[in-house]
């Protein structure tokens, strides 16, 4: 499995568009790249995923480089409610074994 | 749709015995997968179900055994309890299958206590 790193942690102000950084160097072409947040003794929430090119759902937007080495989470407008530990995962298609780093701890600020 | 539902989701148990959680998955979803999230380990993937078959192994000691029935429902078992099983167990299910991919969606947990 392709490892990730992630920053610890990042704040962000209300209402401010959190971007979260991800680095993949080690991805193989079949391999999707995956987003999770876990809000406190939650269990995990699918935020979005990509394999190569940019996607965007109603949550969040995930900008791939080219390269497919490094990957961007991107939450628009933050709300107190999206403070939580992030998440990215390389995940081999058609697996669903996930492999879980330490995450980025989002602090969301009024 | 109802979510992944896991069943208990607190429980308390002495070292040296057994415990079994139970995780029903969205309906339609074939594959099921088990997580460990301590504090010192983080989240950790326990194996993975998919149509009754035990598809993909974490690495973890015997103790820890699982399985899934026909209508996609899973249990998981940990037997001769340790201090050092005590985590919040959390379950997955997913379609699973292989045309394109597939997210995976988390019930709320079991939080297992070993005294």
């Amino acid at each position: 499995d392709a490892k990730t790193t992630q920053p610890p942690s990042m704040d962000c102000a209300e209402g401010r568009a959190a971007n979260l950084p991800c680095n993949h160097s080690t991805i193989s072409g079949n391999e999707y790249v995956y987003w999770y947040r876990q809000i406190h003794s939650q269990g995990p929430q699918y935020i979005i995923h990509g394999l190569k090119n940019n996607e965007t759902n109603e949550m969040a937007s995930l900008i791939i480089t080219e390269d497919r080495k490094s990957s961007t989470l991107i939450l628009p407008h933050a709300t107190l409610r999206d403070t939580a530990v992030y998440y990215c995962i390389v995940k081999h298609t058609g697996f669903q074994k996930l492999v879980f780093g330490t995450g980025t701890r989002l602090l969301v600020s009024p | 749709k109802a979510g992944v539902t896991q069943t208990p989701r607190y429980l308390i148990k002495t070292r040296g015995q057994q415990v079994t959680l139970s995780c029903s998955p969205i309906s339609g979803h074939r594959s099921v997968s088990w997580y460990q999230q301590t504090p010192g380990q983080g989240l950790q993937f326990l194996f993975e179900y998919f149509s009754e078959t035990q598809r993909n192994k974490g690495n973890f000691p015997g103790r820890f055994s699982g399985r899934q029935f026909s209508n996609s429902r899973s249990e998981m078992n940990v037997s001769t309890l340790e201090l050092g099983d005590s985590a919040l167990y959390l379950c997955a299910s997913s379609q699973g299958q292989g045309a394109g991919d597939t997210e995976a969606f988390f019930g709320q947990g079991t939080r297992l206590t070993v005294v």
